[in-house]
This record gives C-alpha cells, sequence and structure tokens, in this order.
C-alpha cells in the first residue's frame, strides 16, 4: 500500500540555521511528489511539486526539495529559516488525483 | 481571486447530533475535495467530485457520512449521527481538473468537536 513517512514529528531550530525536514515514501511506480505548509487556523498552501525532470525543485518562500529515487526521499531544505516559517508541514505523494498525506512535521522557530 | 471558502468556521455539536458544513471552490474548478483531518495526523480524503460527479468515496464512512455537489460548483458534507470520533478539521480544496500538474487549493477548514 503506498505510504509516506515523515520520521520527525517536531523539529525546533534557531532563527537563521539551516533546515531540513524528511519525507520517505513507498510507492508502487514514481509518485508525484508535493510540500505543503499549514500555519495556525489556515488551510494547507503548497510550496513545491515534482513531476518529473529535475530532480531538485524549488518552492516558494525559500524552500527546495530533493527527489532521491534510490532513497525514496523527498526531503525539504531551506538554508536560512525566519521566524515566520514556524507551521506545519506536510509531505504528500499520489499517481492518480488522491493525495497521500504524511503525519506531518510541527516546526518551531526560536529568535 | 478568490480562494476555496468554508463555513462554518467552527461547530460543537453533542454525539448523535447532525451537522453540514459547506465549500465554495474557485471558480471554474472541476474537482472538489473533502478531506479530515484529525489532530495529529496528515489530512485524509474522504471524496473526491469531478463536477458533479463523485470520482472516489472510498474512505466516506457512508453509514454516517454524505456528501453532494449540485450543479458542479458547491458541495456540502453532512455528517448524522456523529460520533466523538468525528471531531477533527475538515477540509475542502479545489483543482482546475483532474491532472495532476494542477494545484489544490485548500480552505481554511471547519473545526468540529463532538462532545
Amino acid at each position: 500500500a503506498q505510504s509516506v513517512t515523515q520520521p520527525d514529528i517536531h523539529i525546533t531550530v534557531s532563527e537563521g540555521a539551516s533546515l531540513e525536514l524528511r519525507c520517505n515514501y513507498s510507492y508502487g511506480a514514481t509518485p508525484y511528489l508535493f510540500w505543503y505548509v499549514q500555519s495556525p487556523g489556515q488551510g494547507l498552501q503548497l510550496l513545491l511539486k515534482y513531476f518529473s525532470g529535475d530532480t531538485l525543485v524549488q518552492g516558494i518562500k525559500g524552500f527546495e526539495a530533493e527527489f532521491k529515487r534510490s532513497q525514496s526521499s523527498f526531503n525539504l531544505r531551506k538554508p536560512s529559516v525566519h521566524w515566520s516559517d514556524a507551521a506545519e508541514y506536510f509531505c504528500a505523494v499520489t499517481n492518480t488525483d488522491k493525495l497521500i498525506f504524511g503525519t506531518g512535521t510541527r516546526l518551531q522557530v526560536f529568535p | 481571486e478568490a480562494g476555496v471558502a468554508q463555513s462554518p468556521r467552527y461547530k460543537i455539536i453533542e454525539k448523535r447530533q447532525s451537522v453540514a458544513f459547506w465549500c465554495n471552490p474557485i471558480s471554474g474548478h472541476a474537482t472538489l475535495y473533502w478531506y479530515q483531518q484529525i489532530l495529529g495526523q496528515g489530512p485524509k480524503l474522504l471524496i473526491q467530485f469531478q463536477n458533479n460527479g463523485v470520482v472516489d468515496d472510498s474512505q466516506l464512512p457512508k453509514d454516517r457520512f454524505s456528501a453532494e455537489r449540485l450543479k458542479g460548483v458547491d458541495s456540502t458534507l453532512k455528517i448524522q449521527p456523529a460520533k466523538l470520533e468525528d471531531s477533527a478539521v475538515y477540509l475542502c480544496a479545489s483543482s482546475l481538473n483532474r491532472v495532476m500538474n494542477t494545484e489544490a487549493f485548500f480552505g481554511q477548514g471547519t473545526r468540529l468537536t463532538v462532545v
């Protein structure tokens, strides 16, 4: 069965530090991959997506993610975190229209 | 451009009562989704519409949940009767069409508390 794993439930970083959020997937074929961000009381906003081509994708708000087929991973990165990045981050996969989400990683940013 | 609108934002009901949520997707979006997000979990798809037809409702608890999308625009999701485990945020999303290279836009959600 298709699944998405986000191993880190909660991550705390200092403002200005680099960030990497992990995502591993289990899928029969190469899936479409997404990262969404959810701020408190808000809906989900798409940060970036990977369908094919260059395995390093750039997104909004300075985020990027790298697809590694050999590791079944799609980790999200940001070189310098801002306090406004504090939110919940969800990785999602699909090869149809049905998005399968991970359980999320809550990011806390200290000044 | 207006986003996906949902109402109400919050709802508290007693178990065994009924409740309904409303969603107005982005104009022109053919595909509409309802997701259930239980605290501490990722969103789970309940039902997907393409225009006014159901594409996927495999995870909808049909004994108590129902949804419709009349005229292929607005949609309502109903729970009757509600159980304690239905406490969650119900998210509506829409996308231009079924092709996955289009983006799904999410509403702010309705937070349901069943007591």
